[in-house]
């Protein structure tokens, strides 16, 4: 059974700091997902990681994924308040005849000034 | 594009009625899943679909009824509502194999009393 575990749970940051949140999933999959939202909304699409050693950065956020260590990590450079959202990471279930989306329970993140 | 649409937005049943929570899409995905998200639980999967003609259960199958009776439309029934069904709702669209990553609907929010 996959499993995604996502740490930490709930991060509190000051402005212009950097950090990282941290996806590890229990078994093999190439194919995770990095998902934003914003209180009372839907969930938006930050990243598509499809292959080992997948970088890929948008403005403050990158995002890597390593399938041998079953881990991928959401850098975030000098956050501002508009960063502050709840961020999810989640792993297709590929064993199946498609992929579903498991998800990890969500990191909030509040960025303070 | 209108993307995946949900609706309605927000429902109050009382315990023991029926409903059915429609997600439309209009990009052609064959895959489609409905998903449930609960304060610290993440999303966990209900139930999804492969194709017209294809459903299949996910984690939390249970009280739930799907159809996929066209690509577009992908409604979900709750066959008799209990207080433990209220919660917010997602449907998410994608192309076989999700390379491009699943669109979400805005959400449905449902409240059993």
């Amino acid at each position: 059974e996959l499993k995604v575990e996502q740490n930490p749970l709930f991060l509190s940051m000051q402005e212009g700091k950097n950090y990282t949140i941290y996806c590890n999933y229990s078994t093999t999959s190439d194919r995770l997902y990095w998902y934003r939202q914003d209180p009372g909304k839907s969930l938006e699409s930050l990243f598509v990681l499809l292959s080992n050693g997948a970088v890929k950065q948008e403005g403050r956020l990158m995002a890597s994924l390593d399938t041998k260590a079953r881990l991928s990590t959401l850098h975030i450079t000098a956050a501002v308040h508009d960063l502050s959202a709840t961020y999810f990471c989640a792993v297709s279930n590929y064993g199946g005849s498609q992929g579903n989306l498991i998800f990890g329970k969500g990191t909030k993140l509040s960025v303070k000034p | 594009n209108a993307g995946v649409t949900q609706t309605p937005k927000f429902q109050v049943l009382k315990t023991g009625q029926s409903m059915t929570l429609q997600c439309a899409q209009d990009m052609n995905h064959e895959y489609m899943s409905w998903y449930r998200q609960d304060p610290g639980m993440g999303l966990r999967l209900i139930h999804y679909s492969v194709g017209a003609g294809i459903t299949d259960q996910g984690e939390v199958p249970n009280g739930y009824n799907v159809s996929r009776s066209t690509t577009e439309d992908f409604p979900l029934r709750l066959l008799s509502a209990a207080p433990s069904q209220t919660s917010v709702y997602f449907c998410a669209s994608s192309w076989t194999g999700a390379r491009y990553g699943y669109t979400f609907g805005s959400g449905t929010r449902l409240t059993v009393v």
